[in-house]
């Protein structure tokens, strides 16, 4: 089975906050990432946090992780329809060469 | 810098061919491997490489091969290609804690 889980489908309305949950299940994990994927696009690397933070803040992006529960969520303010994509959370482990395990991905609707 | 380049960009293979999906990176960077993603799943990692002459197996290696000679160029070899393989084909290169993913690959095999 998936060792990271995503919610599949969000759908929000254009200037509503989107939040993207993420469950992960090596507690060893070390860095744990967000990347977008815009239709017919590569993976672009949104954010990332060190699995000795709880919280990191990038512009309209705020990550949080809660390592007890192996959570980890995205939340995206003031969201756009340009926010339409798929959202994958994927987790490394340093001492693997910094491989990624992803989830399935969760599919963001912006309605106008 | 160019970042991840890959080629070429979409491929059609008949069953039983082989061929070769090309990478490279202009970051120095150590860390690169490859990803697979079928429809409507995340990526699944085909091998890995920690750096020039070291390469590994990652979740989903039978029927690839790779090879890594120089820090730069990490390509991917299909030995005979299957339809079990049509996929979109992304490589990564990797700094310590950055990921940087190329354009991917569209490969069907018929």
């Amino acid at each position: 089975g998936e060792d990271v889980e995503q919610s599949l489908f969000l759908s929000v309305r254009e200037g509503d906050s989107s939040v993207i949950n993420c469950t992960y299940t090596d507690s060893s994990s070390t860095y744990l990432y967000w990347y977008k994927q815009e239709p017919g696009a590569g993976l672009q690397l949104l954010t990332y946090i060190f699995s000795n933070m709880d919280m990191k803040q990038d512009q309209r992006l705020t990550v949080l992780l809660n390592k007890k529960d192996k959570h980890l969520s995205l939340r995206i303010a003031d969201t756009q329809t340009g926010d339409s994509a798929i959202y994958f959370c994927a987790e490394s482990l340093h001492n693997a060469g910094n491989m990624l395990t992803f989830g399935g991905g969760t599919r963001l609707m912006v309605k106008p | 810098n160019a970042g991840v380049t890959q080629t070429p960009k979409f491929q059609v293979l008949k069953t039983g061919q082989s061929m070769t999906l090309q990478c490279a990176q202009d970051m120095n960077h150590e860390y690169m491997s490859w990803y697979r993603q079928d429809p409507g799943m995340g990526l699944r990692l085909i091998h890995y490489s920690v750096g020039a002459g070291i390469t590994d197996q990652g979740e989903v290696p039978n029927g690839y091969n790779v090879s890594r000679s120089t820090t730069e160029d990490f390509p991917l070899r299909l030995l005979s290609a299957a339809p079990s393989q049509t996929s979109v084909y992304f490589c990564a290169s990797a700094s310590d804690y950055e990921q940087y993913f190329g354009p991917g690959t569209r490969l069907t095999v018929t």
